[in-house]
């Protein structure tokens, strides 16, 4: 089990400039979730897929912020255009289920707007 | 409302000694309980959790957690620290209110010192 998968790790950007970030979770689970965490506001839920279908994007911040999931295995959280206050820790978790079974995370990406 | 609540930010216990982080809750109907483990730079890694049956509940590193109804708290406890469980820790709930979706507590800071 490669465990739920990141990309980058890292983003440094300036203002203005277009994100992606990349998460693949792990195979055979249905949902998705993507969370910003910020010392300030700890850990957002942003947005959740089930079977790669945007269930709940009622966290999303602004129009600026989409996500996408084109297949099971794959989906991206785009800001466009970017400003600093979008710096913060992004990550992604995968389930089985969205009861019983717990979230799986990704590492993260630490993503910095300058 | 959902809602969880980790009233302490920091806990600070010696080396050997018991710990315990504590997590209130408020969720309609039968809850589903979470505790997660963050260390630097890395995702948020699941403990244990509650669904049902026996209020203590044991998991991932000699961690267990007891879950209270009348006083609807799953306190984390552990009954000897390691300088190694220095992390910040997340207690988490699910339940129907607000379509199953995790609410995560703010998070509380453990030091474990040698």
């Amino acid at each position: 089990d490669a465990g739920v998968i990141q990309s980058p790790r890292h983003e440094v950007t300036e203002m203005g400039q277009e994100v992606t970030l990349r998460c693949k979770p792990i195979s055979g689970h249905d949902y998705l979730f993507w969370y910003r965490q910020t010392m300030m506001r700890g850990l957002e839920l942003l947005i959740y897929f089930n079977n790669n279908v945007p269930i709940d994007d009622s966290g999303m911040p602004e129009d600026r912020f989409s996500a996408k999931m084109p297949n099971a295995s794959f989906s991206t959280l785009k800001i466009q255009p970017s400003e600093p206050r979008d710096s913060a820790v992004y990550f992604c978790a995968s389930s089985l289920d969205r009861g019983s079974q717990p979230q799986h995370f990704g590492d993260g990406t630490r993503l910095s707007i300058l | 409302a959902q809602s969880v609540a980790q009233p302490e930010d920091q806990v600070n216990v010696a080396e050997g000694n018991p710990l315990t982080v504590k997590c209130t809750y408020s969720v309609s109907g039968n809850p589903y309980l979470f505790w997660y483990v963050q260390y630097p730079n890395r995702g948020l890694q699941f403990l244990l959790k509650y669904i049902t049956g026996d209020n203590l509940v044991k998991g991932s590193y000699g961690f267990e957690a007891e879950f209270n109804k009348s006083q609807t708290s799953f306190h984390l406890k552990k009954p000897s620290a390691l300088v190694s469980d220095s992390a910040l820790y997340f207690c988490a709930v699910r339940g129907y209110t607000g379509g199953f979706k995790t609410i995560f507590g703010a998070g509380t800071r453990l030091f474990v010192k040698a």
